[in-house]
């Protein structure tokens, strides 16, 4: 079937440690997305990509960095830098920027941070 | 700046009961709307969208939304709610960075009560 896996689902981090976390598609989507989630917030967007070896910052880039090389992969890095780095993060792709407007989601990775 | 108001941050309804969830958005010229749902730990799932033409739109899972450009909102409506339609519900628009860069609201938690 195809679909958006995202791992690991559940990391842990120590302060100061970067982390990666993989998002990979199966969909054949042009465009790629990292969003991130905490409560009564909504979801903000970090990056988002759409092509290869192409990306955009987001609202909350700050701390963060993505990489674009192959079509069906957006991992996602949580740098030292980022303050606050405990949340759920999203993965999601979608056909392009076109008016279809629906996105495809991954199931999440919860970073906590010791 | 562009954004999105769900005012309700929990809402419990019996099952069987109908449900209305609230939306209202702050957008400068036509609006794209989206409903997500989304189960406990899990992505987000696609309900309905509202581009243009019938302010009434149906979605998956027996939803519906109206839009009111008057009232700058996009409810969504269910006439009889199931104990599996507990979960989170987001609502978007589309920012003006494209169709896919969304800006989504803080989320209506809604538990259903046997």
């Amino acid at each position: 079937d195809g679909g958006i896996t995202q791992s690991p689902k559940y990391l842990f981090r120590k302060e100061g440690q970067n982390v990666t976390l993989s998002c990979e598609q199966n969909l054949n989507h042009d465009a790629m997305y990292w969003y991130r989630q905490d409560p009564g917030q909504g979801l903000r967007l970090i990056y988002y990509s759409q092509i290869v070896n192409d990306f955009q910052k987001g609202d909350i880039a700050e701390g963060y960095s993505v990489s674009r090389e192959k079509k069906e992969s957006f991992p996602l890095t949580v740098t030292s830098a980022q303050k606050n780095p405990t949340a759920f993060y999203l993965c999601a792709s979608s056909i392009g920027a076109g008016p279809s407007g629906e996105l495809f989601f991954g199931e999440g990775s919860r970073l906590t941070v010791l | 700046a562009q954004s999105v108001t769900q005012p309700d941050i929990h809402i419990t309804v019996s099952e069987g009961a109908s449900l209305e969830l609230r939306c209202n958005y702050s957008y400068g010229a036509t609006p794209y709307l989206f409903w997500y749902v989304q189960s406990p730990g899990q992505g987000l799932q696609l309900l309905l969208k509202y581009f243009s033409g019938d302010t009434l739109v149906q979605g998956i899972k027996g939803f519906e939304a109206e839009f009111k450009r008057s009232q700058s909102s996009f409810n969504l409506r269910k006439p009889s709610v199931h104990w599996s339609d507990a979960a989170e519900y987001f609502c978007a628009v589309a920012g003006p960075g494209g169709y896919n860069k969304l800006i989504f609201g803080a989320g209506t938690r809604l538990a259903v009560h046997p």
